[in-house]
């Protein structure tokens, strides 16, 4: 099975303007998940997707989005961005089925704002 | 509120030495656990995980964990380090649906 891809890996944006990041899950995996990676915080959680419906979201402002489609492609944007938005953008998708929990993780979008 | 510290934000071992990378939870309920690795430039790569079915777990790369529900530990060891070993790994626990918690990080280095 091909394995989780982002695209793009690599972002330059400007303080102000918004930007797009997206995510193929896994083959047959419905849950979608987005983190942020940082040097100073480390790996927070984003939100995550299933079956087209945020379930959960982590404590970031409202500038961060999300969405899922009904294939389970993701896609996350960050609007009015903030030169504190630079960072590793990673998904993961997951089976989420009891005993099957873990997370794949893509390559990631390294994204900087200038 | 669960969470997961890792002791060490750095390990430093020679070639064909015993690798052991410290990781303790807090949980309120039987966790989900995970070790992941990244390599420079990278994501996660998932190691092995923990889901209660045995409390040794072997995973990839030669590396295993054992889960201590007494001392709230989920240690990963592996019996002789590889220079292929060198990079950052991470402790994880499930939170709930679709959320992980990680810890610092710790990163490997491996002295020839």
């Amino acid at each position: 099975k091909a394995g989780v891809t982002q695209t793009p890996r690599y972002l330059i944006k400007t303080r102000g303007q918004q930007v797009t990041l997206s995510c193929s899950p896994i083959s047959g995996h419905r849950s979608v998940s987005w983190y942020q990676q940082t040097p100073g915080q480390g790996l927070q959680f984003l939100f995550e997707y299933f079956s087209e419906t945020q379930r959960n979201k982590g404590n970031f402002p409202g500038r961060f989005s999300g969405r899922q489609f009904s294939n389970s492609r993701s896609e996350m944007n960050v609007s009015t961005l903030e030169l504190g938005d630079s960072a590793l953008y990673l998904c993961a998708s997951s089976p989420e089925r009891p005993g099957n929990y873990e997370q794949y993780f893509g390559p990631g979008t390294r994204l900087t704002v200038t | 509120a669960q969470s997961v510290t890792q002791l060490g934000s750095h390990v430093s071992v020679s070639e064909g030495a015993l690798v052991l990378l410290r990781c303790n939870y807090s949980s309120s309920v039987p966790p989900y656990l995970f070790w992941y690795v990244q390599y420079p430039n990278q994501g996660l790569q998932l190691l092995l995980k923990y889901t209660s079915a045995a409390t040794l777990v072997k995973g990839i790369n030669g590396f295993e964990a054992e889960f201590k529900k007494s001392e709230t530990s989920f240690h990963l060891t592996k019996p002789s380090a590889h220079m292929s070993d060198a990079a950052e790994y991470f402790c994880a626990v499930r939170v709930y649906t679709g959320k992980l918690i990680f810890g610092q990080g710790t990163t490997l280095q491996v002295k020839p």
